[in-house]
């Protein structure tokens, strides 16, 4: 079955730091491009980054660029994402998703989400 | 960035009808030279993963019921539900892949009547 299964979802103070992964399994990881997306109350789901498939291109979203890390273990099927000088802005239910093979980016696989939270 | 803006915010259906989401992109997200109109809908239940029901405009996900259908072209989207099931109950989203950065509507909230 194919599976995204998030963790590191948590309660962080402004400034902090906090990394969320998202663990593959049933398909070939390394062969996916890999995104963050973060839903707002009340704003819906915000675009955050994406990863290459080896790690070695990647972008992310203004508000985040300079403070959050993507990044990626193709020997052990995990996406990461590493944030850094937290803001309350930040806070929200981040999804892991998989990026399908297709010409534009549609995201086919899902995981469950990380809750994050801002707060001192 | 590409506005998405989805109507209605929520609406209640009674099981077996219709409904109906509209989603209106502020920029034309249609690909004249690939014939193919960069949008998507996603399903989401609370405490579940999305779920990609239609790429495409109109294509749908391996596996997604007939009764979901999307259509539009352009900068106007419509994605129904022909028969409204118990299970459909979930917020609804579409989703522009046309331009970077790929930006989402705010979602369509679909209850039983």
């Amino acid at each position: 079955e194919v599976q995204l299964v998030q963790s590191g979802g948590d309660l962080v103070q402004p400034g902090g730091s906090l990394r969320l992964s998202c663990a593959a399994s049933g398909f070939t990881f390394s062969a996916y491009w890999m995104h963050w997306v973060r839903q707002v109350p009340g704003k819906g789901l915000v675009w955050v980054s994406y990863i290459s498939t080896d790690g070695g291109g990647s972008r992310y979203a203004d508000s985040v660029k300079g403070r959050f890390t993507i990044s990626r273990d193709n020997v052990k099927n995990i996406l990461y994402l590493q944030m850094n000088s937290v803001r309350a802005e930040d806070a929200g239910l981040y999804f892991c998703a998989r990026d399908a093979p297709d010409d534009g980016t549609i995201f086919d696989c899902w995981g469950q989400g990380a809750l994050v939270t801002v707060s001192s | 960035d590409i506005v998405m803006t989805q109507s209605p915010d929520s609406l209640a259906v009674s099981l077996g009808e219709r409904a109906t989401i509209n989603c209106k992109s502020s920029q034309n997200i249609l690909s004249s030279s690939k014939n193919k109109n960069y949008l998507n809908w996603y399903q989401h239940k609370p405490g579940q993963p999305l779920k990609l029901l239609i790429y495409g405009a109109s294509t749908r996900q391996s596996g997604v019921p007939d009764r979901f259908s999307g259509s539009g072209s352009g900068t106007d989207f419509t994605l129904t539900i022909s028969s409204l099931q118990a299970e459909d109950v979930a917020v609804y989203y579409c989703h522009q892949d046309y331009i970077t950065p790929i930006t989402f509507g705010g979602g369509t909230k679909v209850e039983i009547k």
